[in-house]
């Protein structure tokens, strides 16, 4: 079935720095969305990307979907402490299933 | 806007005791899901619902029933608990019928242990 991986599992930084978070489908996505899950909470979607190639801001968070629409990845500038938390991508599969990849935990620290 | 509900948010069982995550939506959503979440392995699909009266398997649905006979609830049967069902369990919702094409509302998770 479908698989979608995600790396780094985790990720320490120091507020200020950049964090990246790759996702990687063994299948081509219709679409990709990214969800984000602070600690003790529930996920909350982010974004959905849809084109090939299509690059999507939302202020410090810069999401990417692979010209071959098998990869993502998320880039967050200049981290804060407000960022801490695991992001997951996920994509449709068949019938209906929605498979999210394995999480990326990003830790931040003054 | 209470968006997704889900009790209990806490419950302790012990082995081959039943028991019902329950779950319910105001938004008038057609999708229903319920995942379960562990340590290093993700959000995993039990089960979904594309609609009222219909319901199928997910990613692992062994030891899980489901039913939907009304758009507003899906609620989520342990039929005899096992510890391996120790984890935390999310219904999520989404607007449209077919996953990945809307976003997806989570509940804020119903924890379970067995013991």
């Amino acid at each position: 079935g479908q698989q979608v991986m995600q790396i780094p599992q985790y990720q320490h930084v120091q507020e200020g720095e950049d964090f990246t978070t790759y996702c990687n489908s063994s299948t081509t996505l219709s679409n990709i969305q990214w969800y984000k899950q602070r600690p003790g909470g529930h996920p909350v979607f982010l974004i959905q990307l849809v084109k090939s190639g299509e690059v999507k801001k939302q202020k410090r968070l810069t999401f990417q979907f692979g010209e071959a629409k098998k990869n993502s990845s998320l880039h967050i500038t200049a981290t804060q402490t407000t960022d801490v938390g695991t992001y997951f991508c996920a994509g449709p599969g068949t019938a209906s299933k929605l498979t999210f990849g394995t999480g990326t935990r990003l830790q931040v620290t003054l | 806007n209470a968006g997704v509900t889900q009790t209990p948010k806490f419950q302790v069982l012990k082995t081959g005791q039943s028991m019902t995550l329950q779950c319910a939506q105001d938004m008038n959503h057609e999708y229903m899901s319920w995942y379960r979440q562990d340590p290093g392995m993700g959000l995993r699909l039990i089960h979904y619902s594309v609609g009222a009266g219909i319901t199928d398997q997910g990613e692992v649905p062994n030891g899980y029933n489901v039913s939907r006979s009304t758009t507003e609830d899906f609620p989520l049967r342990l039929l005899s608990a096992a510890p391996s069902q120790t984890s935390v369990y999310f219904c999520a919702s989404s607007y449209l019928a077919g996953a990945g094409t809307g976003e997806l509302f989570f509940g804020e998770g119903s924890r379970l242990t067995v013991l």
